[in-house]
């Protein structure tokens, strides 16, 4: 069975940077896109990124273009969310899935809590 | 951005009943539509995809139909595991964008 698991989440000040992991195990790292989906409390599902299986592409959704970065180890089968001057509305859970550029999101991991906050 | 609207909010129903979800998407998605399920405390799982298609280990009572610009999915008989939210998504266009879910609610 797929298994991610993220991490680095935690309480962080307005403009200030994080970076979260996710480990992925039992199947073919390299060979499959990842994305990020986050969850603000209470809220829905909003799309952050995705990147390829070699991670020659990246896509972002406009409310993160230009301070997130995705990025990802295929030796350490490891996937990557840089994020840089965090606002509160970046406050959220922020899930790892496989997939998501030519499929769907399918699985996910268990998430991970970021919290922008003074 | 294609927005999703799901309806209705809130569906209220008994163990044993038929429940219709339905996604409208401002334009069209062809086929590329999906249906996830969120329990209180628990991440997304994916139910259907392709707008059709069951995935890996989903009872047979979950159905989905549509194309285009309009999908509905079907609980045939709600188990009490089946209450819960359910959320459509997209991937014909980038932004990837979900509805704003359905709850699905003990009557």
């Amino acid at each position: 069975e797929v298994q991610l698991v993220e991490s680095g989440g935690g309480l962080v000040q307005p403009g200030g940077s994080l970076r979260l992991s996710c480990a992925a195990s039992r199947f073919t790292f390299s060979s499959f896109a990842m994305s990020w989906v986050r969850q603000a409390p209470g809220k829905g599902l909003e799309w952050v990124s995705t990147i390829t299986d070699s991670g020659g592409r990246t896509n972002f959704a406009d409310s993160v273009q230009g301070r997130f970065s995705i990025s990802r180890d295929n030796s350490k089968n490891t996937l990557y969310l840089q994020m840089n001057n965090l606002r509160a509305d970046d406050t959220a859970i922020y899930y790892c899935a496989k997939g998501g550029w030519l499929g769907f999101f399918d699985p996910w991991g268990q998430g991970t809590l970021v919290t922008v906050s003074s | 951005e294609i927005v999703l609207t799901q309806s209705p909010a809130t569906l209220s129903l008994s163990p044993g009943e038929r429940a219709t979800l339905s996604c409208r998407a401002s334009q069209s998605v062809s086929s590329y539509l999906a249906w996830y399920q969120q329990k209180p405390g628990q991440a997304p799982r994916l139910l259907i995809y392709d707008a059709s298609n069951r995935a890996t280990g989903i009872p047979a009572r979950f159905s989905g139909s549509g194309s285009g610009t309009d999908f509905t999915l079907t609980i045939s008989s709600l188990e009490p595991e089946d209450f819960a939210l359910y959320y459509c998504q997209q991937r014909s266009n980038w932004p990837r964008t979900f509805g704003q879910g359905t709850k699905v609610e003990i009557k």
